[in-house]
């Protein structure tokens, strides 16, 4: 099966300017997941929709950063304007959205976009 | 409120030699916990998980991962290291009714020649 799809997979920008990043899941997946990750830390959740709806967006900085995802399938995450704290490359993930045969809910992640904030 | 703490921020190996990552979790529910790991400008992939099916669970690329409840522990394992290995290695958690994610910081392996 195909994997999750993100584009691009690098942007460089400078501060104050606008940058958008699309994800487009597994087919059939109804969870997905944005998470940044900041050099040298663990990804942390932006955003998690479940189909078309926001599951948590309590980390979502939504004074600047804005997400969608329209139909509940293909998602894009909105940054404007950009700081430099930006910086970091932006994973997205899905999953079933409910537990597998073995009774775990197992994420699969995109290849991810790096952005550099100048 | 649930967390995952990897002990180690960096591991450093010979190849050859045996591995161990180490991860705690905290929860009052018994978690789906997993390990993921993330080689240079890679995406994350999954290397096992544990749903409380069998304590000892055995991943790909000859690592396993056994759940103590005693200890809270998770700890990530190779018998013999290779190259290959060396990469960043995240441990994650899901409270038992939780479909929320939550990462460790990570932890970085290097194997020496």
């Amino acid at each position: 099966e195909a994997g999750v799809a993100q584009s691009p997979r690098y942007k460089i920008i400078e501060k104050r300017q606008s940058v958008a990043f699309w994800c487009n899941p597994i087919s059939g997946h109804a969870t997905l997941y944005w998470y940044q990750q900041i050099l040298g830390q663990g990804p942390k959740l932006l955003i998690q929709f479940q189909n078309n709806g926001v599951v948590d967006d309590s980390q979502l900085p939504k004074d600047r950063f804005s997400a969608e995802r329209l139909k509940g399938v293909d998602s894009t995450l909105k940054i404007q304007p950009a700081k430099l704290e930006d910086s970091a490359v932006y994973l997205c993930a899905s999953s079933q959205g409910g537990k597998d045969e073995s009774g775990a809910n197992v994420l699969t992640f995109g290849a991810g976009s790096r952005l550099t904030v100048l | 409120a649930q967390s995952v703490t990897q002990l180690d921020s960096h591991v450093s190996v010979s190849e050859g030699t045996p591995v161990l990552l180490r991860c705690n979790y905290s929860s009052s529910y018994s978690p789906s916990l997993f390990w993921y790991v993330q080689h240079p400008n890679k995406g994350l992939q999954l290397l096992l998980k544990y749903t409380s099916a069998a304590t000892l669970v055995k991943g790909i690329n000859g690592f396993e991962a056994e759940f103590k409840k005693s200890e809270t522990s998770f700890h990530l394992t190779k018998p013999s290291a290779h190259m290959s290995d060396a990469a960043e290695y995240f441990c994650v958690s899901l409270l038992g009714g939780s479909y929320i994610p939550t990462f460790g910081r990570g932890t970085s392996l290097i194997v020496h020649p």
